[in-house]
Order: structure tokens, then sequence, then C-alpha cells
């Protein structure tokens, strides 16, 4: 298994500010995810955090606005950028482990409102 | 692409028995988890399966139908504390970029 802590674990921002997120996990991980739930909707993957290298992301997220360092395999950051109020939503941080079978867990998230 | 379907709200009795089902169309297909959340936290992971038929741990279980793109999640003894909501998920690679997509959710109600 993997413990997974988030800071801050809820912000209000005003809008056209920018706001960081950290994750950091108690062991090494290699597949390492951000993810966006918005409330009463499921968990839509914003990109995967990538160590060494550029972050992929999904379909209608960009660099620009959510950047994201992964300086480590225990650490990242999920920057929201020039935030408007359809940004309000909980972030999760999440790691992917492969042993004999696939187990995925989440941070306690990060809810974010923007005024 | 993907596509996961599940029901959206059910309710059951406490002490009884309910199945979530979860259908699934993807392009490729590696394994499928089921998580629990519950209201304002965030998902736990209840279970990966990979192959045909059914997994048991405790009073979840979780089964699933390769070739029909089916999956279940049965909770047995229902109590109190599992109302919640279910999410479906499918891990649509075996290896390179892997990315786990989810369904919408079930919603289960527990009443006494």
């Amino acid at each position: 298994s993997a413990v997974i802590s988030q800071k801050p674990s809820r912000d209000i921002c005003q809008r056209g500010t920018s706001l960081t997120i950290q994750c950091q996990v108690d062991s090494q991980v290699t597949m390492m995810f951000w993810y966006r739930q918005q409330p009463g909707q499921s968990l839509t993957l914003i990109a995967t955090a990538n160590q060494g290298s550029e972050a992929t992301y999904e379909s209608g997220f960009v660099i620009d606005k959510f950047p994201i360092s992964r300086p480590n395999l225990t650490f990242s950051t999920l920057t929201v950028s020039n935030m408007s109020p359809e940004d309000s939503s909980i972030y999760l941080c999440s790691v992917l482990l492969q042993g004999k079978a696939y187990e995925q867990y989440f941070g306690p998230g990060t809810r974010l409102t923007v005024t | 692409g993907q596509n996961i379907d599940q029901p959206t709200e059910m309710t059951a009795t406490e002490g009884a028995i309910v199945q979530i089902n979860c259908t699934y169309q993807t392009s490729g297909f590696n394994g499928l988890f089921w998580y629990q959340q519950h209201a304002g936290e965030a998902p736990t992971f209840l279970s990966y399966n990979v192959l045909d038929g059914l997994e048991e741990k405790g009073r979840f279980s979780s089964f699933l139908s390769r070739s029909k793109g089916y999956s279940y999640l049965l909770l047995k003894e229902l109590q109190m504390k599992d109302s919640a909501s279910y999410l479906c998920a499918v891990l649509p690679f075996s290896g390179g970029y892997q990315k786990v997509t989810f369904g919408i959710g079930t919603k289960l109600q527990v009443i006494p």
C-alpha cells in the first residue's frame, strides 16, 4: 500500500491567482497521477506526472493551465493557474502500484474554491 | 475510447445483500478496479480483477467477465457505514502508459 499526503487540504482563492498543491508519498512510486473531481461527479484524470520529464496531459487539460512538477519518485506538485470559478473542485493525487496485481491509492484531496 | 456504465443510485436495506453492476467498452483491457468513496473523502481501493471469476474479500466480493465486458461488486451483510459511492474503473493497457478511467459511480444508500 501507499500513504499519500496533500497540502493544502482546502483553500479559497481569488479569480486570476494561482495555487500550488503538493503531494507526498511515503515510498518511491513510478506512476503518479492528478485527478479532479467536481461536486457530484466522478474522477477526471488531469495528467500523469512523469519523473524527470514533462507530464502527460489528458484531452482538455494543458500545461500552461495546470503545470506539474515531479522532481523525484515521492513528490509532485500541481499548480492551478489563473484560476476561475470553474476551477472550483477537489484535486486528488494518486499512485498506481504494480505488484502481483495493481492497486491504486489516493491522497485526501485538496478542496479548492475560487471566488 | 473508453465507456464505463454503472447505475447512478441504489438503495438497500441493512443486513441485506446488494450487487452493483458495471459494464465497460474499452480499447484494450488489463483489469478492473472497484473503489469506495464516502462523501467528502478520497476513494478507497477495494479490489482489482484481472481474471474471470469471483474474488472475495470479507463482506465484499468482485466479479469479472472479460468476454462480456461486465463486472459487479457484491456487498453482503450491509451496514449503515456502507452508504457511499462505489466507483468502477478500468485499466486499459498492461504495459507502457497506464491510465485508469473511472465510471460515474453508484451512490448506495443503506436504510435501516
